[in-house]
């Protein structure tokens, strides 16, 4: 009964490589999120799926692309990946706000990502 | 712009001491702020949230949070420390505009002593 499940858990990969980490929620969420949590534990949001639209789009090198097939999936790939790109990555996602209060984000296990 | 400032970024308790983690924000329209925990090589769970319904607020886990507009404060409280309790905990805030874009603080890492 996983909620948000993020495949791979681990990657390991080169300098200049490209890879992709994939996200599933089954929770019915319309609005997805990927956040890179550095070593210093710092979070900090990449991007926001909305039904498939992009909403948010935060300061991130065109290297990385989102991409959501549909609402329950947004996939997450990085090209000519760089030493820098080590971090975790954690998928989220979030029901439909209701008037103006925000609703809680549900996250994923995360995907730990070591570039050599 | 929002954010949140984490004062201290390790606190160590003894089990069944008083757990107080501290948050300050910054926001220039009412904010709604929470508490997330980090379990070692896990995702965060929702604590706990304030959207401005009472201050006090009451999560799992037996912790709780007190908004005070006044000191721009949202400090995480538990009575009596677990050890189950070691974790990493973030505050963030996010508004009411727009769509949910959550700012998170850095972190404080919770020590519990047996």
């Amino acid at each position: 009964d996983t909620a948000v499940s993020q495949t791979p858990k681990y990657l390991v990969t080169q300098m200049g490589n490209d890879k992709s980490i994939k996200c599933e929620q089954n929770l019915g969420h319309d609005t997805m999120y990927w956040y890179k949590q550095d070593s210093k534990k710092f979070l900090k949001i990449m991007f926001s799926y909305n039904n498939k639209e992009l909403i948010i789009n935060e300061t991130v090198p065109n290297r990385f692309s989102p991409k959501s097939p549909d609402k329950a999936h947004l996939n997450l790939h990085i090209n000519s990946l760089e030493l820098g790109d080590s971090a975790v990555y954690f998928c989220a996602s979030s029901p439909p706000r209701t008037g103006e209060r925000p609703d809680t984000q549900y996250f994923g296990p995360g995907t730990r990502l070591t570039v050599l | 712009a929002q954010s949140v400032t984490q004062l201290g970024s390790h606190v160590s308790v003894s089990e069944g001491a008083l757990v107080l983690l501290r948050c300050n924000y910054s926001s220039s329209v009412p904010p709604y702020l929470f508490w997330y925990v980090q379990y070692p090589n896990q995702g965060l769970q929702l604590l706990l949230k304030y959207t401005s319904a009472a201050t006090l607020v009451k999560g799992i886990n037996g912790f709780e949070a007190e908004f005070k507009k006044s000191e721009t404060s949202f400090h995480l409280t538990k009575p009596s420390a677990h050890m189950s309790d070691a974790a990493e905990y973030f505050c963030a805030v996010t508004d009411s505009g727009g769509y949910q874009k959550v700012t998170f603080g850095t972190g404080t890492k919770l020590q519990v002593i047996p």
